[in-house]
């Protein structure tokens, strides 16, 4: 069965210190992975994703993530937090360009300090 | 601007009582999704839509019902709410399938079922 982990229920950084928030998946066939964030009071918005090609995927807000096949997962980073990352952070997969079925992972809440 | 909108954002209720969430995007999507957000359990797909008169069930949908009679509306039916219904819950669109295009979540409906 098709599946999204996030080991991490929460992550702290300083300000100005690199952020990773992990990601690992198990599925069938080829992976199409996503990052979503969620701000208070919001829906969730898309951050980036990785269909095919480099394995290291840039996206919204000088965030990146690295897709890791014999891994299987597909971290997000960031080199520098800002106070304003501090948010709800959700992986999720699709399987088939046809995407009928999103699985979620449960969300990692990360916190930057100032 | 292109968005999805839910309504209401906020609704308390009680057990038996039926409701409806109304979904609306002004994108042109073909596929629409209903998404219930839990802590700790991230987003749980409860139905789909690929298109107008086309849905299907997602991974928990328990106690709802959906129609797709316009391609910009999916409206959430509760029929017969309970109290395990109380949750948060997402719409979301996306473009044309045959691509793994990222999901427009709209802001969200809490739902409290008293």
């Amino acid at each position: 069965a098709q599946s999204v982990a996030q080991p991490e229920d929460q992550v702290n950084v300083a300000e100005g210190n690199p952020l990773t928030v992990k990601c690992t998946y198990s599925v069938s066939g080829n992976p199409y992975l996503f990052w979503y964030v969620q701000y208070p009071n919001r829906g969730l918005q898309f951050l980036l994703k990785y269909i095919t090609g480099d394995n290291l995927v840039k996206g919204s807000y000088g965030f990146e993530a690295e897709f890791n096949k014999s891994q299987t997962s597909f971290h997000l980073k960031k080199p520098s937090a800002l106070v304003s990352d501090s948010a709800l952070y959700f992986c999720a997969v699709i399987k088939g360009t046809g995407g009928f079925k999103t699985i979620f992972g449960a969300g990692t809440r990360l916190f930057v300090k100032a | 601007e292109a968005q999805v909108t839910q309504n209401p954002r906020y609704l308390i209720t009680v057990t038996g009582k039926k409701l409806t969430v109304t979904c609306s995007q002004n994108m042109n999507h073909e596929y629409m999704s209903w998404y219930r957000q839990d802590p700790g359990l991230g987003l749980r797909q409860i139905y789909y839509s690929m298109n107008v008169e086309v849905t299907d069930k997602g991974d928990v949908p328990e106690g709802y019902k959906v129609s797709r009679k316009e391609k910009r509306n999916f409206p959430l039916i509760l029929e017969s709410p309970s109290p395990n219904q109380t949750s948060l819950y997402f719409c979301a669109s996306k473009p044309p399938l045959g691509q793994p295009y990222e999901q427009y979540f709209g802001p969200g409906t809490r739902l409290t079922v008293t």
